[in-house]
């Protein structure tokens, strides 16, 4: 299986929204809804932001939305913020066996 | 409050054998499935291993399987990764990472739900000569 492919960076300034894509195949992100995204700061451990394409777990604000169309997913980020500069990870099921299939990653900087 | 608390990581040579360890506290351990997800230096992250809450289920990623074996004691509230025939490109932080399960009618047996909602800091796994 090949990883999920992510853009290698994102931008924007304070307060706007941006979107970050996750592209696989009908084989994992178009076959199942259960893509996951994950934040990571340097240095720390990641942290789920959004299971299941669209949820999001206790605790993580609601500017953090994911969606789905066909075989990409997307993570948006509203009213950015300073805090939000981090890595973020897409992840997928693909199937018997490959249980947690992961972007390369995206590294969003607030301008 | 969930802690997961890695360790066991080191400098091991090529060929060489390390066993992690992951033990966990604030949750019923034995209603989790537990994964094992590793990160290069200044890389992505990369699944490695899923054992299901009971212990009777593993999967492995391609890259691992037939050298690594994933283990629980949920009588201690440990998860183990055992690594043999270590190659450098092994050389990571490993996490170990908790996944919810739910319980599929169909199939009669509890299930993860594919994501990891909790996660260790990560030993870090050096191997090289």
């Amino acid at each position: 299986q090949s990883a999920l492919t992510q853009p290698p960076s994102a931008s924007g300034s304070p307060g706007q929204s941006v979107t970050i894509s996750c592209t696989g195949t009908s084989s994992d992100v178009g076959g199942y809804n259960y893509v996951s995204w994950y934040q990571q700061h340097p240095g720390k451990a990641p942290k789920l932001i959004i299971y299941e394409v669209s949820e999001r777990p206790s605790g993580v604000p609601d500017r953090f939305s994911g969606s789905k169309s066909g075989n990409t997913a997307s993570l948006t980020v509203s009213g950015l913020q300073a805090e939000d500069e981090a890595d973020y990870y897409c992840s997928s099921y693909a199937g018997f066996n490959t249980l947690g299939l992961f972007g390369g990653g995206t590294k969003l900087t607030v301008l | 409050e969930v802690h997961l608390l890695e360790s066991g990581g080191g400098l091991v040579q090529p060929g060489g054998s390390l066993r992690l360890s992951c033990a966990a506290s604030g949750f019923t351990f034995s209603s989790y499935a537990m994964n094992w997800v590793r990160q290069a230096p200044g890389k992505g992250l990369e699944w490695v291993s899923h054992i299901s809450g009971s212990g009777d289920s593993t999967f492995y990623a391609d890259s691992v399987k037939g050298r690594f074996s994933i283990s629980r004691d949920n009588s201690k509230n440990t998860l183990h990764l055992q690594m043999n025939s270590l190659r450098v490109e092994d050389t990571a932080l490993y996490y170990c990472a908790r996944e919810p399960m739910y319980y599929d009618y169909i199939w009669g047996s509890y299930r993860g739900e594919y994501h990891f909602d909790q996660w260790g800091q990560g030993t870090l796994v050096t191997v090289s000569s």
